[in-house]
């Protein structure tokens, strides 16, 4: 079947350095995605691997390995604004999203 | 820019009622979406369509119908409405391709059913 794992909710320091990590199992694989989600709000698309290593943008990195089914999302110089629910969705060989219930993360002053 | 619109954004309906959400979406994009979320758990794939005229079953579809006659266009359907059906609905569309990932949601439509 098709899986998806992420710790339900993290907390973290306004300033510091967090990291989600997300363990897949799909049927077939065609990228990973990671979206943020206010809540209240919809989701919003926020990095994709394909290959595995690490891809940077700002201050948010996701980091893929295709073999052990396993991503991460990084986010640095954390900011209230941060506080969302991260969502981990890989693409199966359908071209469908996966998604999981998310990761809900706090962050602290 | 407008992006993907969803109405109605609310809506209270009672049990056996019928009603139609509209998603409209102006960036030209193949793909579209109906997703359902629920307390706790992940978006919930209810129907898709990949270009004008074309729908297809996701892993949520009954009591739901779509069309999609316009590219621009996506509606879902509530045939008779049941207090399961509580929930928020967002569309999205996606261009397809290798950016098939990469959706673009509305603001979503909360839906009660009493």
């Amino acid at each position: 079947g098709q899986n998806i794992d992420q710790p339900t909710e993290m907390t973290a320091t306004e300033g510091a350095i967090v990291q989600i990590n997300c363990t897949y199992q799909t049927s077939g694989f065609n990228g990973l995605f990671w979206y943020q989600q206010h809540a209240g709000e919809a989701p919003t698309f926020l990095s994709y691997n394909v290959l595995d290593g690490l891809e940077e943008k700002g201050r948010f990195s996701s980091f893929l390995s295709r073999s052990k089914g396993y991503s991460y999302l990084l986010l640095k110089e954390l900011q209230m604004k941060d506080s969302a629910s991260y969502l981990c969705a890989p693409l199966d060989s359908n071209y469908q999203l996966i998604w999981g219930a998310g990761t809900k993360l706090i962050i602290k002053p | 820019n407008a992006g993907v619109t969803q109405t109605p954004k609310f809506r209270v309906l009672k049990t056996g009622q019928s009603m139609t959400l509209l998603c409209a979406q102006d960036m030209n994009h193949e793909y579209m979406y109906w997703y359902r979320q629920d307390p706790g758990m992940g978006l919930r794939l209810i129907h898709y369509s990949v270009g004008e005229g074309t729908t297809a079953k996701g892993e949520v579809p009954d009591g739901y119908n779509v069309s999609r006659l316009k590219k621009q266009n996506f509606l879902l359907g509530l045939e008779s409405a049941a207090p399961s059906q509580t929930s928020v609905y967002f569309c999205a569309s996606s261009p397809g391709g290798e950016t098939t990932g990469e959706l673009f949601f509305g603001e979503g439509s909360r839906l009660t059913v009493l």
